[in-house]
Formats: C-alpha cells, sequence, structure tokens
C-alpha cells in the first residue's frame, strides 16, 4: 500500500476559480513534505516543502497546510489560470533519501 | 547554471537491445536520484548516489538495470536487454547535502519506448 495518498485522481475546474488537492501519508519518522508541480512533458519543480512544525507556506497563488498529527497536506490554489493545468505530487521524506511519492493529482483548468 | 541535464530526451528501440540514459547533475549537489515514472505506477525511485557512491539499488528493478556515476558531474543508467515493459520516462534528479531537507531538482526526463 502507498504510503503517500493524494485525493482527488483528477480535477477539472474553470479558470479564475479556487481548488484544493489532499495529500494523507502514513509515512514514519516524518521529515518533511514537499508538493511538486509537473507540466505535462517535464520533470517534477518543486512549490513548496515544510517541515514538522510548520503549518502553513505560501508560494504566490499556491498555499500548502500541514498537519503532522493527523498526517494530512493540502494544496490550495487561488484564482486559477489556465497554466496550473498540471498533475501536482505529494513527496513525503522520511530521512535522506527516503522520499515516498503520491500519484499525484491530474489538475486541468478550462477556460 | 543549467539544471539536470538529461539524454537523450526520446528514445525507441527494439526490444533486446541496450540502452543508456545519461545525467549530468547541478554542479556541488552531492546526491542523483533516478527514477522511471509510468501512468499505473507513478514515480518510482531507482537508485541513488550520494558522493558518487550507491547508497539505495532496492528500487532497481532487476538484474537488467544498472547504474554508474565515475565522477560527480555524470551518471548513466544502462538497461539490457531491453523489454518493452522497461517503456517509461526515466527522470534523473539531484540535491544538496541533504536532500531530506534540500530541494529535488529534476531533469527532464528521458522518454524511452521499448518496441
Amino acid at each position: 500500500k502507498n504510503q503517500v495518498e493524494q485525493s482527488p485522481q483528477s480535477l477539472i475546474i474553470l479558470e479564475g476559480k479556487n481548488c484544493t488537492l489532499q495529500c494523507n501519508y502514513t509515512v514514519s519518522p516524518f521529515s518533511n513534505l514537499r508538493w511538486y508541480k509537473q507540466d505535462t512533458g517535464r520533470g517534477p519543480v518543486s512549490l513548496t516543502i515544510m517541515t514538522f512544525s510548520e503549518n502553513t507556506k505560501s508560494n504566490g497563488r499556491y498555499t500548502a497546510t500541514l498537519d503532522a498529527d493527523t498526517k494530512q497536506s493540502s494544496l490550495h490554489i487561488t484564482a486559477s489560470q489556465l497554466s496550473d493545468s498540471a498533475s501536482y505530487i505529494c513527496v513525503v521524506s522520511a530521512r535522506a533519501g527516503d522520499m515516498r511519492f503520491g500519484a499525484g493529482t491530474r489538475l486541468t483548468v478550462k477556460p | 547554471d543549467a539544471g539536470v541535464i538529461q539524454s537523450p530526451r526520446h528514445e525507441v528501440t527494439e526490444m533486446g537491445q541496450e540502452v543508456t540514459l545519461r545525467c549530468k547533475p547541478i554542479s556541488g549537489h552531492d546526491y542523483l536520484f533516478w527514477y522511471r515514472q509510468t501512468m499505473m505506477r507513478g514515480l518510482e525511485l531507482l537508485i541513488y548516489f550520494n558522493n558518487n557512491v550507491p547508497i539505495d539499488d532496492s528500487g532497481m528493478p532487476e538484474d537488467r538495470f544498472s547504474a554508474k556515476m565515475p565522477n560527480a558531474s555524470f551518471s548513466t543508467l544502462k538497461i539490457q536487454p531491453s523489454e518493452p515493459r522497461d517503456s517509461a520516462v526515466y527522470f534523473c534528479a539531484s540535491s544538496g547535502q541533504d536532500p531530506g531537507a534540500n530541494v529535488l531538482t529534476f531533469g527532464a526526463g528521458s522518454r524511452l519506448t521499448v518496441l
């Protein structure tokens, strides 16, 4: 069973709308959690990285939250743009080199 | 810095042929990772190196796969003989001294199709 579960698998929204992607994990011990954006045909690019003590981190229109007690994270995208269409991957690190990847959420933003 | 550079970007080969994928990490990065991505399984770690030394190769599917890092600026992933089920996008990524705290920088990937 994958130790990092993401939901939904895919999502379609209209341009300008907000959306929230979910990541639940069972990885232990926990070092940090990252969200990556992967455009079609490209490698993943880091959006945020959060450690155990951080609850919220923003990167422009992207805001990630972390609840280390419930082992849940979310990625909120505000005022979506067509360029936000991509896969969003949650990655949880237990220790150096030991990173567990979620299957990703495929987001499509339509005009 | 040009980022993590991978070659080739695309490779189409016939079953049984040898495939060699190449990676140049970001200068100064101590860690190098090889991943495989498919629709069915997502991103899977194959192997990673620290200071050119393989640390964890438990993700390498079988003996047909091998990886080397002869120096800090170059790594190869070799598949011999290749099979259709090896078709995937192979990513190389590098990271600073502590990949637990630092961001992974991915290359653009090498898309492999084995016929």
